[in-house]
């Protein structure tokens, strides 16, 4: 069956970085848009970037932009979330999901990642 | 950008009870309208696609409606596991825009 399991997540200061994973099986990866949404504690859920199948087109929302570099290895069925220059306001739950084939509604997620930004 | 708008923020429903919720953008998005179920602690679950469509293996008691601005998620008799916040979300036009929840919650 499908599954998307992210890593990566923790605690990290202001300023500081950190690189999530999401490790994709039971479907053909290459197949698929994937995107990065969050949610931080108590609110709702915001998308952060999104990737084409084979990696060519990328999309970030405004407040991650620049900061935040996503991509994917298609030999790994993998994804991965760059995060630098991270701020309180990154702290959030992470979830990465599969976009249906040609539409971009969510098909399957992840159980999610938290990462908290805190001094 | 559209912004979707969900109603109510909290609907207080019994167990066997029809629940009711609305979603609505701030411009057409024709039927590229999901719906998601969120448990606490849990990831969000797709329950409906294409504005009435359910997901593989989401109940018949889930039904979807609607097209253009106005879209309503119908629970037809709400089981103890039903009780969470939902979610919608207009793929019409990039980006993608959620809602910001309708928590159903037991009366």
């Amino acid at each position: 069956q499908v599954q998307l399991v992210e890593s990566g997540g923790g605690l990290v200061r202001p300023g500081g970085s950190l690189r999530l994973s999401c490790a994709a099986s039971g479907f053909t990866f290459s197949d698929h848009y994937m995107i990065w949404i969050r949610q931080a504690p108590g609110k709702g859920l915001e998308w952060v970037s999104y990737i084409s199948s084979s990696g060519s087109a990328i999309y970030y929302a405004d407040s991650v932009k620049d900061r935040f570099t996503i991509s994917r290895d298609n030999a790994k069925n993998s994804l991965y979330l760059q995060m630098n220059s991270l701020r309180a306001e990154d702290t959030a739950v992470y979830y990465c999901a599969r976009a249906a084939v040609g539409k971009n509604y969510f098909d399957s997620w992840g159980q999610g990642t938290l990462v908290t930004v805190s001094s | 950008e559209i912004v979707m708008t969900q109603s109510p923020a909290t609907l207080s429903v019994s167990p066997g009870e029809r629940a009711t919720l609305s979603c609505r953008a701030s411009q057409s998005v024709s039927s590229d309208l999901a719906w998601y179920q969120q448990k606490p602690g849990q990831a969000p679950r797709l329950l409906i696609y294409g504005a009435s469509t359910r997901a593989t293996g989401i109940p018949a008691r889930f039904s979807g409606s609607g097209s253009g601005t106005e879209f309503t998620l119908t629970i037809s008799s709400l089981q103890s596991e039903d009780f969470a916040v939902y979610y919608c979300q207009q793929y019409n036009i990039w980006p993608v825009d959620f809602g910001p929840g309708t928590k159903v919650d037991i009366k």
